[in-house]
């Protein structure tokens, strides 16, 4: 059974620019979760997607949207880019959704904002 | 708000030897679940061992076992026999849930170096 893919694996960017990353999430796996990994701030979770609905939102600006198509596949988009939004964008997806379920992650998407 | 806290930003060990990675959390819940992940230098994160709150028995996997002190609200990572291959940062994870979905909070990870 195939993981989770993200692509691109990695992007450059200026800022003011926009981006879109993709999830692909284990086939069958419902949930889907988005997370912004960085040197200083560690993991921070963006949000959670299931059959989809946006369930559960982290504390990021309106700029970082994302969406989920009916075959769970899901993208994130962040707007006017800006340096501080330089991370390691991470996806993991999850059979039912549910608080114990497993997470299985992807590899991320590196993005850099020049 | 609740915040997950890994004092150790580094350890090292020597193969074959034990090493416990610390993690403490803040929360005001009761039910909750913890995690410990892996994320090798490949990037790709994979869940070592998890830990719901209503059990009071820790929970072992293999070489991992966790030392769950719910009432100081800790949470350590042994690993006993370290190998080559478990250097890695290791993450602590609070997770709870909300109606109809769940959030997970990460710590700001450890790195473990293991000599050979």
């Amino acid at each position: 059974k195939a993981g989770v893919t993200q692509t691109p694996r990695y992007l450059i960017k200026t800022r003011g620019q926009q981006v879109t990353l993709s999830c692909s999430p284990i086939s069958g796996h419902r949930s889907v979760s988005w997370y912004q990994q960085t040197p200083g701030q560690g993991l921070q979770f963006l949000f959670e997607y299931f059959s989809e609905t946006q369930r559960n939102k982290g504390n990021f600006p309106g700029r970082f949207s994302g969406r989920q198509f009916s075959n769970s596949r899901s993208e994130m988009n962040v707007s006017t880019l800006e340096l501080g939004d330089s991370a390691l964008y991470l996806c993991a997806s999850s059979l039912t959704g549910d608080v114990l379920d497993i997470q299985y992650f992807g590899a991320g998407t590196r993005l850099s904002v020049l | 708000a609740q915040t997950v806290t890994q004092s150790q930003p580094e350890m090292s060990v020597q193969e074959a030897e034990t090493v416990t990675l610390s993690c403490t959390y803040d929360t005001s819940e009761s039910d909750y679940y913890l995690f410990w992940y892996k994320q090798p230098p490949s990037r790709q994160m994979i869940l070592v061992i998890r830990q719901e709150a209503y059990k009071q028995q820790n929970a072992t996997e293999n070489r991992f076992s966790v030392n769950f002190q719910k009432a100081a609200k800790s949470f350590s990572l042994k690993i006993s026999d370290s190998q080559l291959g478990d250097a890695a940062m290791y993450f602590c994870a609070y997770r709870r849930g909300y109606t109809g979905g769940f959030k997970t909070i990460f710590g700001a990870g450890t790195r473990l170096f293991v000599k050979a």
